[in-house]
């Protein structure tokens, strides 16, 4: 089946560090790609989105790059904060002008050391 | 400016109720989506409504239905509950065409 799936579970680093969140997908027909974080009690919060012809797109503190060939996303966090420990979910669409159906991948829970 | 918001935050409810969860839109936005996310997974699709109709449906029985009003606001509906429809209930709010989806805190229904 189509999925959209995480490298990693869950994700230890020291405030400070930069963090890099993985995600796989696996529906080639998708060419919309949203990260989202989450925190304990909170619902999604938007972080940043790419379309699918692009490889990459910056923000403040945060950059996702989508490589198409091998259906690969990450998130790069940099300088993370304790504030940035959250649930952080990929997701995926197709035919992002109508549709808002996003499919979903477990999510990669982050923990800031302080 | 108020975001997504989404009443009541909590509910329980026994197995066989029925429960209707509401949904204020962020201003601006026309379309509504409802997502159903189960304890430590990612959200589910259950549908999408724009101009007062149903436009996408996930993978959800009949049971769930819903409505959206005149003014963009929206509800979802459950009936006949069963314990597995224990989960955080979601709505988000978008302009239809190339946006992303702004999300609420959620409802958390429990089925007892």
């Amino acid at each position: 089946g189509e999925s959209v799936g995480l490298h990693l579970p869950t994700l230890s680093v020291q405030e400070g560090d930069n963090s890099i969140i993985n995600c796989a997908y696996s529906n080639s027909a998708s060419d919309y790609f949203i990260w989202y974080k989450q925190e304990s009690g909170k619902g999604p919060q938007f972080i940043i989105d790419i379309r699918s012809n692009m490889d990459k797109r910056q923000g403040q503190r945060v950059t996702v790059l989508l490589n198409k060939t091998v259906k690969h996303l990450s998130l790069q966090i940099a300088a993370t904060q304790p504030g940035d420990s959250a649930v952080y979910f990929c997701a995926e669409n197709m035919d992002a002008g109508n549709n808002r159906k996003l499919i979903w991948g477990l999510g990669t829970s982050l923990a800031v050391n302080p | 400016d108020a975001g997504v918001t989404q009443s009541p935050t909590h509910l329980i409810k026994t197995r066989g109720q029925q429960v209707t969860l509401r949904c204020s839109p962020k201003s601006g936005h026309d379309t509504v989506s409802w997502y159903q996310q189960a304890l430590g997974q990612g959200p589910q699709f259950i549908f999408q409504y724009y101009e007062e109709e149903e436009r996408q449906r996930g993978n959800f029985p009949d049971r769930f239905s819903g409505h959206q009003f005149p003014n963009y606001s929206s509800e979802l509906n459950v009936n006949a509950l069963l314990l597995g429809d224990s989960a955080l209930y979601l709505c988000a709010s978008s302009p239809l065409h190339n946006s992303p989806l702004h999300f609420g805190n959620g409802t958390r229904l429990t089925v007892t």
